[in-house]
């Protein structure tokens, strides 16, 4: 089964709006990472956070990590038409693999 | 630096027919992995590899087999291929594993139906 989960499956807003992804988990994490996928392209790294962190930042990109509540959200600000993509948060738990979750199909309207 | 390439990007078999997907990296990473990516199901990881010489079951390996003789190659192999198989397989490799750091590089993925 999938370690991390992403809420919602799809989202749509508008050029400029604000854009947030939320990932839960089930296992103790390392790390956890954010990732893009442009339509028919592999996966593009975004951004890691590790498990003693809470907060990061990454140009429009802020990521949050909640240990306790086994979450994470990634946040897009001012977004863009090019911002459309998918967004896969993968985790890495103590023991194993980068398992990913299934996906938030984010479109940004000009 | 070209990363990580893929061939071929799309390929279309009958059940039954055999075929070799290849992965290059050109970025000195000592780990690969082969993905599949389904509609709803996200990445799976078929194999993996740590190393020349090494490979490893990921979660759904039946039906490939995988092989990495040579650091920057790694080959996914389906011997008799299946409907169940159509899909779009990606590869990754990583510079490091340890346990803090696990930063993949996609390669563009190939798509793949099996009639």
């Amino acid at each position: 089964s999938q370690q991390g989960e992403e809420d919602p499956q799809a989202l749509s807003i508008q050029e400029g709006e604000n854009a947030t992804m939320n990932c839960s988990y089930k296992t103790s994490i390392n790390n956890l990472q954010w990732y893009r996928q442009n339509s028919g392209r592999g996966l593009v790294h975004l951004i890691l956070i590790r498990s003693n962190e809470r907060e990061k930042h990454s140009g429009r990109l802020r990521v949050t990590l909640d240990t306790s509540k086994k979450s994470s959200s990634l946040l897009i600000t001012a977004s863009r038409a090019a911002d459309t993509a998918s967004y896969f948060c993968a985790t890495v738990p103590s023991y194993g693999k980068l398992t990913f979750g299934q996906g938030t199909i984010l479109t940004v309207h000009p | 630096n070209a990363g990580v390439t893929q061939t071929p990007k799309f390929r279309v078999l009958k059940t039954g027919q055999s075929m070799t997907l290849l992965c290059a990296q050109d970025m000195n990473h000592e780990y690969m992995y082969w993905y599949r990516q389904d509609p709803g199901m996200g990445l799976r990881l078929i194999h993996y590899s740590v190393g020349e010489g090494t490979t490893a079951k990921g979660e759904v390996p039946d039906g490939y087999n995988v092989s990495r003789l040579k650091k920057q190659n790694f080959l996914l192999g389906l011997e008799s291929a299946a409907p169940s198989q159509t899909s779009v397989y990606f590869c990754a490799s990583s510079p490091v594993r340890t346990g803090t750091a696990d930063t993949q590089y996609f390669g563009p993925g190939t798509r793949l139906t099996v009639l």
